[in-house]
């Protein structure tokens, strides 16, 4: 089987730098993606690494180790929209995501 | 573009009642996927399509959900008969390929509760 382990909750304060880890255990693998939620909205997608290494936009920034299972998401200069549910999600050889269960970051001023 | 579009937003029916969600995808996407959202499960993948065909279902809990995409613009996802325990937030998505770097674009949900 698969699953994918992230914190469930990361607090952290405003312009601060915060890590959201991922571990996982997949038969196969396609991908480590990351997506951002809003309270009472919906999934939007904020990264992507298929290869080891670090992916950066903007202020976000994700990095992948396939070689550990590992992945993490990092976020800087935080705002306080960011505080949303963040998840690691997989992607199989059949194109089906997986979502981990997230991690739910409250900014602080 | 619109983004991805459902109907309707929300939901409210008596248990035993047929319930039927709406979506249209974006527009040259190949691919729709819906899903379940709950606090218990988490957010998971109900069944897919690709080109209007349904590639993969594992993940429709019973014979009491049923899918089907007509045209590459319309998909809907059927409860007959709903009970209690289907309330949650269904989410269509849509993309524009099935690749790893293609991302999945989310319609703003329906929230369906079932009394």
């Amino acid at each position: 089987g698969q699953s994918l382990e992230q914190p469930s909750e990361v607090t952290a304060v405003e312009g601060a730098i915060v890590q959201i880890n991922c571990t996982y255990q997949t038969s196969g693998f396609y991908g480590l993606s990351w997506y951002q939620q809003h309270d009472g909205g919906a999934p939007t997608f904020l990264s992507y690494n298929g290869l080891d290494g670090l992916e950066e936009t903007g202020r976000f920034s994700s990095f992948l180790s396939r070689s550990d299972s590992y992945g993490y998401l990092l976020l800087q200069e935080l705002q306080m929209k960011d505080s949303a549910s963040y998840f690691c999600v997989w992607m199989d050889s059949s194109y089906k995501l997986i979502f981990g269960s997230g991690t739910r970051l409250l900014v602080r001023p | 573009d619109a983004g991805v579009i459902q109907s309707p937003r929300h939901e409210v029916t008596e248990m035993g009642q047929e319930v039927t969600l709406r979506c249209k995808p974006i527009s040259g996407h190949d691919y729709l996927f819906w899903y379940r959202q709950t606090m218990m499960r988490g957010l998971e993948l109900l069944i897919y399509f690709n080109n209007n065909v349904p590639i993969d279902d594992s993940g429709m809990p019973e014979d009491r959900f049923s899918a089907k995409m007509p045209n590459a613009s319309f998909s809907t996802l059927k409860i007959q008969p709903s009970e209690p325990r289907d309330s949650a937030v269904y989410f269509c998505a849509s993309s524009f390929s099935g690749g790893g770097t293609d991302t999945q674009y989310f319609g703003p949900g329906t929230r369906l509760t079932v009394l």
